[in-house]
């Protein structure tokens, strides 16, 4: 059952505590991506990774931080430093390295801070 | 760095009918791609239709059609026989080398 595993499906944490989403694929692809989904806005770019052990900031990298060991996972970490950390989180991924490729999306993590 | 903007945030349609989403983009790479996603109430983002910038002719997917016009840098997208299962958010989105940006969405309403 190939696809893109984002657990959990919601997720609550407490304000000062950081927190790390997870996202898997088995899809074999080249390139992992997390955007954050905001009420009445488009997805915004927080990282992205085209190869394992490198990743690039997107538009709103401040207050999160990623890792890419293994090809198949890019776990993302809201830490304290985001000064509004609740959102909808999605992953994506793309066949081959570039972003001029299609994203496949996974279920995303809503992630709510009180 | 590129733009997309959308200035339509609700749409309603007839089931049955045809309706047309706006989108217009700014970019300066010389190399892009277009996209629209649609995301359902479950969130799940869906890629509907895919254009290379380069492909002057419109590219199409069963009931779904885009309107490319480069010079104006407008990439619109046709439904047309619309169904119950086409109501959703829709997300434009333009694709270069190095960046890839969304709109802010449409909602469409499909009326029974």
């Amino acid at each position: 059952d190939g696809g893109i595993t984002q657990s959990p499906k919601y997720l609550f944490r407490k304000e000062g505590q950081n927190v790390t989403l997870s996202c898997e694929q088995n899809l074999n692809h080249d390139a992992m991506y997390w955007y954050r989904q905001d009420p009445g806005q488009g997805l915004r770019l927080i990282y992205y990774s085209q190869i394992v052990n490198d990743f690039q900031k997107g538009d709103i990298a401040e207050g999160y931080s990623v890792s890419r060991e293994k090809k198949e996972s890019f776990p993302l970490t809201v830490t304290s430093a985001q000064k509004n950390p609740t959102a909808f989180y999605l992953c994506a991924t793309s066949p081959v390295a570039g972003l001029t490729y299609e994203q496949y999306f996974g279920p995303g993590t809503r992630l709510t801070v009180t | 760095a590129q733009t997309v903007t959308q200035s339509q945030p609700e749409m309603s349609v007839q089931e049955a009918e045809t309706v047309t989403l706006s989108c217009t983009y700014d970019t300066s790479e010389s190399d892009y791609y277009l996209f629209w996603y649609k995301q359902p109430p479950s969130r799940q983002m869906i890629l509907v239709i895919r254009q290379e910038a380069y492909k002057q002719q419109n590219a199409t997917e069963n009931r779904f059609s885009v309107n490319f016009q480069k010079a104006a840098k407008s990439f619109s997208l046709k439904i047309s026989d619309s169904q119950l299962g086409d109501a959703a958010m829709y997300f434009c989105a333009s694709s270069g080398a190095n960046d890839m940006r969304f709109g802010a969405g449409t909602r469409l309403t499909v009326k029974p």
